[in-house]
């Protein structure tokens, strides 16, 4: 199985500040890929699912975009607020030759200092 | 809609013993799926199930865990015996179908300790 990587690992910007991190993912054999949002004690929510390249979605003041042909898709908060304060996951699929798996990244871990 | 439910939300056992986890998925949802999080990676998927029958177990240790899905709605985890490095969160979600254009709604999660 193939990895997806997300970058940063973690980051921490003050109230108001725009913000965005990356997913990388095999390209060969891209079917979709998925973003969540896991805030502490709660569970993961489903923020975007997305399968056509240069597709770009939107929930309020997150957008996402996705670059199938290189592999990467780009998560943006715009305004961050406290309450966006989680771990923001990605995964594909699929993630490499025989296996047909959603594969999850590690994760960024979002800290909105207020 | 009622969403994905878990029990229980919290085990610690000792090495060795068996431990169990319980899920419902959201109704109609036909496939359904166990993650298994260590603390620092990201959910590594144990099982899929379509319906009542299996699609990956290829991540399932088989010497120790086994999952089933009775009548294609509940599902049970089960480790026996559990060993240090199972501790971690484990994740039972659900979907309407298993081409993942559609998301996955996920329960709250059994976080285990063993110690």
């Amino acid at each position: 199985i193939l990895n997806v990587e997300q970058s940063p690992q973690s980051l921490h910007v003050q109230e108001g500040d725009s913000t965005n991190f990356t997913c990388s993912f095999p390209s060969s054999n891209f079917y979709a890929l998925h973003w969540y949002r896991w805030e502490t004690a709660k569970s993961p929510e489903a923020l975007f699912v997305m399968t056509l390249n240069g597709d770009e979605k939107k929930k309020g003041r997150i957008s996402a975009t996705l670059n199938t042909k290189e592999g990467y898709s780009y998560l943006y908060i715009k305004g961050s607020q406290p309450e966006d304060s989680a771990t923001y996951l990605c995964a594909s699929f699929p993630s490499g030759a025989g296996s047909y798996q959603l594969t999850f990244g590690k994760g960024t871990k979002l800290s909105v200092i207020p | 809609e009622a969403g994905v439910a878990q029990s229980p939300r919290y085990k610690i056992i000792e090495k060795r013993q068996s431990v169990a986890f319980w899920c419902n998925p959201i109704s109609g949802h036909a496939t359904l799926y166990w993650y298994q999080q260590i603390l620092g990676q990201g959910p590594k998927l144990l099982i899929q199930f379509q319906n009542n029958g299996v699609v990956d177990d290829s991540q399932l240790p088989k010497d120790r865990f086994s999952a089933e899905r009775l009548k294609g709605v509940d599902s049970t985890l089960k480790i026996q015996p559990a060993k240090l490095e199972d501790s971690a969160v484990y994740l039972c979600a659900s979907s309407l179908d298993q081409g993942f254009t559609s998301p996955l709604h996920f329960g709250n999660g059994t976080r285990l300790t063993v110690t």
